[in-house]
């Protein structure tokens, strides 16, 4: 069965530096996600990204955030400058090209900023 | 806009005993609900969806989830409970916005299940 696939697993980096979360979607998926699940609370939306750029964004996602598919296959998720807010664990999905289709989720990135 | 409660952030149950989760939402539009599961350090698998059509929806490992529009509500349910039960489960409410799904998560409801 596809399934979408992240990595790494596990993301140690130190407060200011900058981060690649990568992300390879299920193949003939057309829409891809990021969310964000901080611990103990709940999965919060981050962005959804589709035909090459970015259909809608949270108000989490500000600047420091950015997004790209730069091969065809993998979707990156950028963080510029981390802080320790941005501990938590990441999630990638992505979704078929009709409306009522689930999103797949990926095993997730757990990101800790120390 | 669109939300999603759940009753309880953890409930336990016997091992056999029935389960039940709750989950209510609220959205300005026809919804379209989900039950993820979630065990310890993996990601969201779905357990079961409704979009249109029967209101009880049958999903993976013996759970099913019944949508009653009357009282916003979309509870996930099973007969008896497993050891391999336990986990964290999210209910989640979207709506189209384009060609996709704009979900909105809960909070989610850790399930202890006692031997």
């Amino acid at each position: 069965e596809p399934e979408v696939t992240q990595t790494p697993s596990h993301q140690v980096t130190q407060m200011g530096q900058e981060v690649i979360l990568r992300c390879v979607p299920i193949s003939n998926h057309l829409y891809f996600y990021w969310y964000r699940q901080i611990l103990g609370q709940k999965v919060e939306f981050l962005v959804s990204f589709y035909n090459n750029e970015i259909s809608e964004k949270s108000e989490i996602f500000d600047d420091q955030f950015s997004v790209e598919r730069p091969d065809g296959s993998n979707f990156t998720l950028k963080i510029r400058s981390t802080k320790l807010e941005d501990s938590a664990m990441y999630f990638c999905a992505s979704s078929g090209g009709q409306v009522e289709n689930e999103q797949y989720f990926g095993p997730g990135t757990r990101l800790t900023v120390t | 806009a669109q939300s999603v409660t759940q009753l309880g952030s953890h409930v336990s149950v016997s091992e056999g005993a029935l389960v039940l989760l709750r989950c209510n939402y609220s959205s300005s539009v026809p919804p379209y609900l989900f039950w993820y599961v979630q065990y310890p350090n993996q990601g969201l698998q779905l357990l079961l969806k409704y979009t249109t059509g029967a209101t009880l929806v049958k999903g993976i490992n013996g759970f099913e989830a019944e949508f009653k529009k009357s009282e916003t509500s979309f509870h996930l349910t099973k007969p008896s409970a497993h050891m391999s039960d336990a986990a964290e489960y999210f209910c989640a409410v979207s709506f189209a916005s384009g060609g996709y799904q704009k979900v909105t998560f809960g909070t989610g409801t850790k399930l202890q299940v006692i031997p």
